[in-house]
This record gives C-alpha cells, sequence and structure tokens, in this order.
C-alpha cells in the first residue's frame, strides 16, 4: 500500500520568493515520485519525476525536487516565485507491479502576492 | 502529436439523465482512468482499464460505468443514480509497463447538474 500527505491546502508566497511546497509518501516498495501542476479548468501537467539515479531531479519552469528516502519525503522547491507559478500543485507515488497505480495527495493551491 | 482528448469541455445534465464524457487517447497507451476532481477533495478514482474489453472499480465507482471496446477510447457514462455529480473530471492514460513513466492527463470536462 502508498500513500501522500501534502500538508496544508493552501500556501502564498510574494514574488520573487522561494517556493517549498512539502510533499511526504509511505509505499512498501520502492517508490516512484511525481509532482503535477494544475492551473484552472485544465488538466494535470507533469512537472518532473523522480525514479531512480540522482536524487535531485529538475523539472519545468524552474522547479526541482529532492527525493530523501530517510525522511520519506519529496519536497518541491522554485528559488524564486512568478504570478505564473499560481496553480494547485500535486505531488503523488507509484510502486510496481500490483502497486504500479499512482496515488495522488490532496493537492495544495499556491498563490503569488505582487 | 499525441495526447488524451475529453469532450465536451462543459456539459449541463438534467436530474434523472444519464451523461456520457469522451476520453480519446492516441498515445498507444494500454491503460486509461477516470478520476473526479472536487474543491479540497484532491483526485478520486472512478475506473480504470489495464486492457481492452477489461476494467475495473476505483474508490467511487458507484453511480457511473465504463466500456473499454477499443484501446483508444474509455467514455464514462453518469448514470441517475449519481445523485451528486456535479465535479470536474479527468481521463488518464499510461503505459501500463514501467510504472515510472507517469500518467497523461486530458483538459477535463466539467459537468454540472440543472
Amino acid at each position: 500500500a502508498q500513500s501522500v500527505t501534502q500538508l496544508g491546502s493552501h500556501v502564498s508566497v510574494s514574488e520573487g520568493a522561494l517556493v517549498l511546497l512539502r510533499c511526504n509518501y509511505s509505499s512498501s516498495v520502492p517508490p516512484y515520485l511525481f509532482w503535477y501542476v494544475q492551473y484552472p479548468n485544465q488538466g494535470l501537467q507533469l512537472l518532473l519525476k523522480y525514479t531512480t539515479g540522482a536524487t535531485l531531479v529538475k523539472g519545468i519552469n524552474g522547479f526541482e525536487a529532492e527525493f530523501k528516502k530517510s525522511e520519506t519525503s519529496f519536497h518541491l522547491t522554485k528559488p524564486s516565485a512568478h504570478m505564473s507559478d499560481a496553480a494547485e500543485y500535486f505531488c503523488a507515488v507509484s510502486g510496481s507491479g500490483a502497486n504500479s497505480k499512482l496515488t495522488f495527495g490532496k493537492g495544495i493551491t499556491l498563490s503569488v502576492r505582487p | 502529436d499525441g495526447g488524451i482528448t475529453q469532450s465536451p469541455k462543459y456539459l449541463f445534465r438534467k436530474e434523472g439523465q444519464n451523461v456520457t464524457l469522451s476520453c480519446e487517447q492516441n498515445l498507444n497507451h494500454d491503460a486509461m482512468y477516470w478520476y473526479r476532481q472536487d474543491p479540497g477533495q484532491g483526485l478520486r478514482l472512478i475506473y480504470y482499464s489495464q486492457i481492452v474489453n477489461d476494467f475495473q472499480k476505483g474508490d467511487i465507482a458507484e453511480g457511473y460505468s465504463v466500456s473499454r471496446e477499443k484501446k483508444e477510447s474509455f467514455p464514462l457514462t453518469v448514470t441517475s443514480a449519481q445523485k451528486n455529480p456535479t465535479a470536474f473530471y479527468l481521463c488518464a492514460s499510461s503505459r501500463i509497463e514501467g510504472a515510472n513513466y507517469g500518467y497523461t492527463f486530458g483538459s477535463g470536462t466539467r459537468l454540472t447538474v440543472v
């Protein structure tokens, strides 16, 4: 079984400030981890993913995330927020075989203040 | 370009009516999924299919039905038994082998009961 916890439902930052969106996971097998972004009335778009190898993963739009096995975390960061980053962000986990379906967190809404 | 197409983008249903949401993909993906999204509740899995002519219930299948007659198509019917159908519906697809590829999402259908 696997699960994802995204603490809090809303994060607000000022334009130019650091963005940090937290994600903790639980998985009985080595996990594959994903971050998706959703803009209003649109589908989800893949930001980045961790499968194997380097634990610091770089994605689109300047986002990156670090897989920390000891902390069971996969937090998403961006050094400087832009107004266009305002959206909902979902963390997801999958395993292999019978655990290959994605399990999503409840999502976090990011607001960016001018 | 390959992708997933959901139609219509907006759909209105009268009480007691069945409506069908379309989902078509040209990615040659084996697996397809339907999710329901409500504010603050994240994504909830309705049905999924890993192969033609076979599908499984997700977490909230009551009041919904699906078919998978072709690899490319996975339509969702919202029946009159679904008492609270107003929501945003997302279709997704994935390669069946390798959980590390993640899902590709359509742009969604917003269903409103009038």
